[in-house]
């Protein structure tokens, strides 16, 4: 089955304990991307990444890291989390442009709900 | 500058009735895509239906229609026939043309079906 997996779904934690929120895709989609979701706010882009090894900003990637050292896997990285990154989190993949359609829609995972104390 | 805007934080309709989300977007890119997702109470995001700036028609699929207003830059979803698993929060997005597949989120609005 299509999918893409995010591990933990849930986590409570304290300010200052470094955390990685995994994301795994098994489509051998080139496009990832993290958001975090905010009432009132939508979602909001904090990275995303065109292929392996190559990883850029999206809108709010303060307080952030990433890595892409594998197609499938692409790892969000809290070093020091603080309670204002109390969100909800998805990850995202798809097709890079020039190889699927442009009307394909981004595959999400299921949301990892994080607090931070 | 809010990209997509969704007006309604919250709506109420009656089952087996037809409910429309607002959503206009701003954009300068001639090439761009719409997107509507669903998110139910359990979180996950559900991908509903697509119109790209280049299409002719209103897209549709099953119970789900975009009406599709581009001098005016709306792109408003209408679910037919409401049902209670119709109950969720709705988004709109878009993905401009020049950029990579970055999505723009508008804020939601949160549906609730009545029986």
């Amino acid at each position: 089955e299509a999918q893409v997996t995010q591990n933990p779904r849930y986590l409570i934690t304290v300010t200052g304990k470094k955390l990685t929120v995994t994301c795994s895709q098994n489509m051998n989609h080139e496009y990832m991307s993290w958001y975090r979701q905010d009432p009132g706010l939508g979602l909001r882009q904090i990275y995303y990444s065109m292929n392996v090894e190559v990883t850029d900003k999206g809108d709010v990637p303060e307080g952030y890291k990433v890595s892409r050292k594998e197609k499938r896997n692409f790892p969000l990285i809290l070093e020091s989390p603080s309670p204002n990154q109390t969100s909800l989190y998805f990850c995202a993949s798809s097709l890079s442009r020039g190889r699927g359609p442009l009307n394909q829609p981004q595959h999400f995972g299921d949301g990892t709900r994080l607090s931070i104390l | 500058a809010q990209k997509i805007t969704q007006t309604q934080p919250g709506m109420f309709v009656q089952e087996k009735e037809a409910v429309t989300l607002d959503c206009t977007y701003d954009t300068s890119d001639p090439s761009y895509g719409l997107f509507w997702y669903k998110q139910p109470s359990s979180g996950e995001m559900i991908f509903l239906i697509y119109q790209g700036s280049y299409d002719q028609q209103n897209a549709t699929e099953g119970r789900y229609s975009l009406n599709f207003q581009k001098a005016r830059k709306s792109a408003n979803l209408v679910i037919s026939a409401s049902q209670l698993g119709d109950s969720a929060m709705y988004f709109c997005a878009m993905r401009e043309g020049i950029s990579d597949y970055k999505l723009s989120f508008g804020a939601g609005t949160t549906v609730t079906v009545r029986a």
